[in-house]
């Protein structure tokens, strides 16, 4: 069971918009920022949105981050096939004096 | 450009420690104000935060963790290990490593933020 709350799964079809959710409580998300993670078939993971909103150099502006509360999300748009991939979230948490990561949720492009 | 490169032995025996160490290329540990932190992936499953060192030595280790890992730091070697003691079947995981972005804050300088970038990370299994 994650600190860190996500659906399993989401999907789209090219072009189209979605969004990934990621639910946590005051001593996470509700007190510090949130970052998401993009982990390819069978790569690392890989920094996708840090600081709540704030893309990495040579990250797409197609990926968005927002939060709100205890609760973020992660916007992609104009969907593409590459972006088939596994995306976490993550925060530090104040009570567990320690980094807790969502459960993960796989994006399939249809 | 920043590089991470884990390595360490890929089948460990239950019951016994398992080490890995994390080598830092393209940059030193010592000379920049990170944490360094492993992580790690089950098969199949999610990402689990195993704990981070700074380059001075001070750790942060996951509470459910915390009885069986260390993490240490070498600057000389611009290395930093991780040992996690009496494994089991439920330790088998592909271990990463990475850069852990910190804050200051009024408890002093803590690894609140992200990890990049990663290591290809490395399969651990434990069996006998």
């Amino acid at each position: 069971q994650s600190v860190l709350t996500q659906p399993p799964s989401a999907s789209g079809t090219p072009g189209q918009r979605v969004t990934i959710s990621c639910s946590g409580s005051s001593s996470n998300i509700g007190s510090n920022t949130v970052n998401w993670y993009q982990q390819l078939p069978g790569t690392a993971p890989k920094l996708l949105i840090y600081s709540n909103n704030q893309r990495p150099s040579g990250v797409p502006d197609r990926f968005s981050g927002s939060k709100s509360g205890t609760s973020a999300s992660l916007a992609i748009s104009g969907l593409q096939s590459e972006d088939e991939a596994d995306y976490y979230c993550a925060a530090w948490d104040d009570s567990l004096n320690g980094q807790v990561f969502g459960g993960g949720t796989k994006l399939t492009v249809l | 450009q920043l590089q991470l490169q884990e390595s360490g032995p890929g089948l460990v025996k239950p019951s016994e420690t398992l080490s890995l160490t994390c080598t830092v290329s393209g940059g030193s540990i010592s000379s920049s104000s990170y944490y360094w932190g492993w992580i790690r992936q089950p098969p199949g499953k999610g990402l689990e935060w195993i704990g981070s060192i700074y380059y001075s030595g001070s750790t942060y280790y996951n509470p459910s963790l915390k009885s069986r890992v260390t993490i240490s730091v070498d600057t000389s070697k611009n290395q930093f290990s991780l040992k996690l003691s009496s494994v089991t079947a439920a330790d088998t995981a592909v271990y990463y490593c990475a850069r852990h972005v910190p804050s200051i804050t009024i408890f002093g300088v803590v690894p609140e933020n992200w990890f990049d970038p990663w290591g290809q990370g490395t399969l651990v299994t434990v069996s006998s």
